[in-house]
């Protein structure tokens, strides 16, 4: 399969613990986003790489938010100390350096936090 | 900022009729401007896009997209639906260079009557 995979596919967690989630782009790809979509809403960007530089992050993306992509192949974001309100669906997206950014999605990592 | 509004937030259409999705977007310049869909348990899956030229564009599954520059919009047509067309259909806005994330509409719920 040469899709965006993403793991686990669900997670559920008790308040205060951290969660970690892996997205693994398609190979040739460079660039790498992520997204958080609740119920009801289209998808909000967090956070974009080109290759192992974060370039941008969103207003979204509070301090216990961190993402990496330490040799610009897969990604990880990372949650520290969860809240109910993180609950989410959580997509990574990944696009070939061009100008057209047409990003292809994972499946996305479904978080549960009790 | 850019945004992107989808006014219909449920569509209901029988089966074998025509489809019309609104998509209304707001960018400061002429927008990279996608359709994704999405089914319950999968990933966003793109439908189609617009860079430039030809304003009427074909993408899969028989759906088609008119960009119309003075209307800021970028509707989603497809002549006779079927039973598998019901997901939920999100609008995108993305910037030309590629070097941001997307911004989504809320979505359209797609519901096909027998």
């Amino acid at each position: 399969d040469t899709g965006v995979s993403q793991d686990p596919r669900h997670k559920i967690t008790k308040r205060g613990q951290n969660v970690t989630f892996r997205c693994d782009p398609i190979s040739e790809h460079n660039r790498l986003y992520w997204y958080r979509q609740t119920l009801g809403q289209g998808p909000e960007f967090l956070t974009y790489f080109q290759n192992e530089a974060q370039l941008e992050k969103s207003r979204l993306l509070s301090d216990r938010f961190s993402a990496e992509r330490p040799k610009g192949s897969f990604s990880t974001l990372e949650i520290q100390r969860t809240e109910q309100g993180d609950s989410a669906m959580y997509l990574c997206a990944s696009s070939l350096g061009t100008a057209y950014n047409e990003q292809f999605f994972g499946p996305g990592t479904r978080l549960t936090v009790l | 900022a850019q945004s992107v509004t989808q006014p219909d937030i449920h569509i209901t259409v029988s089966e074998g009729a025509s489809l019309e999705l609104r998509c209304n977007y707001s960018y400061g310049a002429t927008p990279y401007l996608f359709w994704y869909v999405q089914s319950p348990g999968q990933g966003l899956q793109l439908l189609l896009k617009y860079f430039s030229g030809d304003t009427l564009v074909q993408g899969i599954k028989g759906f088609e997209a008119e960009f119309k520059r003075s209307q800021s919009s970028f509707n989603l047509r497809k002549p006779s639906v079927h039973w598998s067309d019901a997901a939920e259909y999100f609008c995108a806005v993305g910037a030309r260079g590629g070097a941001d994330g997307l911004t989504f509409g809320k979505g359209t719920h797609l519901i096909i009557q027998p």
